[in-house]
């Protein structure tokens, strides 16, 4: 089946430092998606990617889908406490309303 | 925005039992929902695929039988573990997705069930 290889696994850095993670498939995707999942909680949605090449902005993070369809990164900049937690990459094959194939994720750790 | 509740946030129960799960959309219509499993420090996996109004379709290795899905409505879809086992203590989540899934109209989590058997 589809996998997603997603890194770092886990990051550790300081306050204010950019953080840069990626993700890669061996398919195809017509979407990418990136979450960030607090303790005890559902993913949230950061950033959707539609078009091949797209590269998108939500305030400090910024993502792009891969011009291959096969690979997306998301970069944070200026990173804050609050930015603690882990990130996963998402992907879905065709439409909207697919089922949402996660990487394994990226922990985020910032050091005091 | 969209929002996705999911009831009980948190159950614990003797092993043996069977306990459902319900994931709602609250202002929007979700003919397909699906549930996640998460192990602790792990990624979602996903169980099956809802849909509403037919059977759910199971991913490879998830047992239909133990993992009892129905949606029957445009809002409502319940995750049932019965006979649930210590094995089965996890965290469950369910998205959704708004009908036709339109535009950009990405999908939408519930903040998860957190299931512990003992």
């Amino acid at each position: 089946g589809q996998q997603l290889n997603q890194s770092p696994q886990s990051m550790f850095i300081q306050e204010g430092e950019d953080v840069s993670m990626n993700c890669t498939s061996s398919s195809i995707f017509n979407t990418w998606l990136w979450y960030k999942q607090d303790p005890g909680e559902g993913p949230v949605l950061l950033i959707a990617l539609y078009k091949a090449g797209e590269l998108t902005s939500n305030g400090r993070l910024t993502a792009q889908f891969g011009i291959t369809r096969k690979d997306s990164f998301l970069n944070i900049s200026a990173s804050i406490p609050s930015d603690v937690g882990i990130y996963f990459c998402a992907g879905q094959l065709m439409r909207r309303d697919d089922k949402i194939i996660f990487g394994k994720g990226t922990r985020l750790h910032i050091l005091p | 925005g969209a929002v996705v509740s999911q009831h009980p946030s948190r159950v614990i129960c003797k092993s043996g039992t069977s306990v459902k799960i319900e994931c709602r959309s609250l202002d929007f219509q979700a003919t397909t929902m699906f549930w996640y499993r998460q192990f602790p420090k792990q990624s979602l996996m996903l169980m099956a695929t809802s849909n509403e109004g037919s059977k759910a379709t199971y991913e490879q290795g998830v047992e239909k039988d133990k993992f009892l899905i129905n949606h029957a409505s445009l809002t409502l879809s319940t995750l049932t573990v019965t006979s649930a086992h210590p094995e089965d203590s996890s965290f469950y989540i369910c998205s959704a997705s708004p009908l036709g899934g339109a535009g950009n109209q990405p999908q939408h989590f519930g903040d998860g069930t957190r299931l512990s058997i003992l």
